[in-house]
């Protein structure tokens, strides 16, 4: 039983389209994010969304759209794919971070050709 | 500007002896750090924190170590097995962070049998 799951796993799609990555956390938690994981591996935040209204919103381009139609989801929209956006993308929830922090997806490992 | 730092990418140990992982943070307002553990394909795993109140915590085999003057923090796994090689992400939150970990690039253990 996932405690969150993304959608999908892989992604590989051409420059120029527009793409969604799902996320479903069945936790109960009140927060969930978005991070991105670059070339350098590095986790940087992009987006977090508490009780579906937007709390972080880091520097991205607006390409990039996260929506939440309630507080388990949390969907990643991206316009007009460049080849820069190629990284892992992973969703995490939390519950006021607690003493446990975040729950993380698995990633979802977009390439941009 | 990266507020957390991991400057090992990669550590070798050989099993049963201990690894240590290390990581630096330049942000005087963190006062709650965790570390996780990556495996491939898979998200970050919660696996220990501290409170800056505190200077250790111990789970088993994991012991975490806060030097708050240092701004230093590090993991000891003991004895140190297989199944532990994977990738080890430091995380940092604080006051004014809006419930956001700020992570460092994480360091790859590798346990040799």
């Amino acid at each position: 039983d996932t405690a969150v799951s993304q959608t999908p796993k892989y992604l590989v799609t051409q420059m120029g389209n527009d793409k969604s990555i799902k996320c479903e956390q069945n936790l109960g938690h009140d927060t969930m994010y978005w991070y991105k994981q670059d070339s350098k591996k590095f986790l940087k935040i992009m987006f977090s969304y508490n009780n579906k209204e937007l709390i972080i919103n880091e520097t991205v381009p607006n390409r990039f759209s996260p929506k939440s139609p309630d507080k388990a989801h949390l969907n990643l929209h991206i316009n007009s794919l460049e080849l820069g956006d190629s990284a892992v993308y992973f969703c995490a929830s939390s519950q006021d971070l607690g003493i446990r922090g975040y729950t993380f997806g698995s990633g979802t490992r977009l390439t941009v050709v | 500007d990266q507020q957390v730092k991991q400057n090992s990418p990669s550590l070798s140990v050989q099993e049963g002896r201990i690894s240590i992982l290390n990581c630096d943070y330049t942000n005087s307002m963190f006062d709650y750090f965790l570390w996780y553990k990556k495996y491939p394909a898979e998200g970050p795993t919660f696996l220990i924190s501290i409170s800056s109140i505190k200077d250790k915590n111990e789970d088993g085999r994991f012991t975490v170590f806060l030097n708050k003057s240092a701004k230093h923090l590090s993991l000891h796994i003991v004895p140190s097995q297989p199944g532990d090689s994977a990738v080890y992400f430091c995380a940092a939150s604080g006051a004014g962070s809006a419930r956001q970990l700020t992570f460092g690039s994480g360091t790859q253990l590798t346990v040799l049998p």
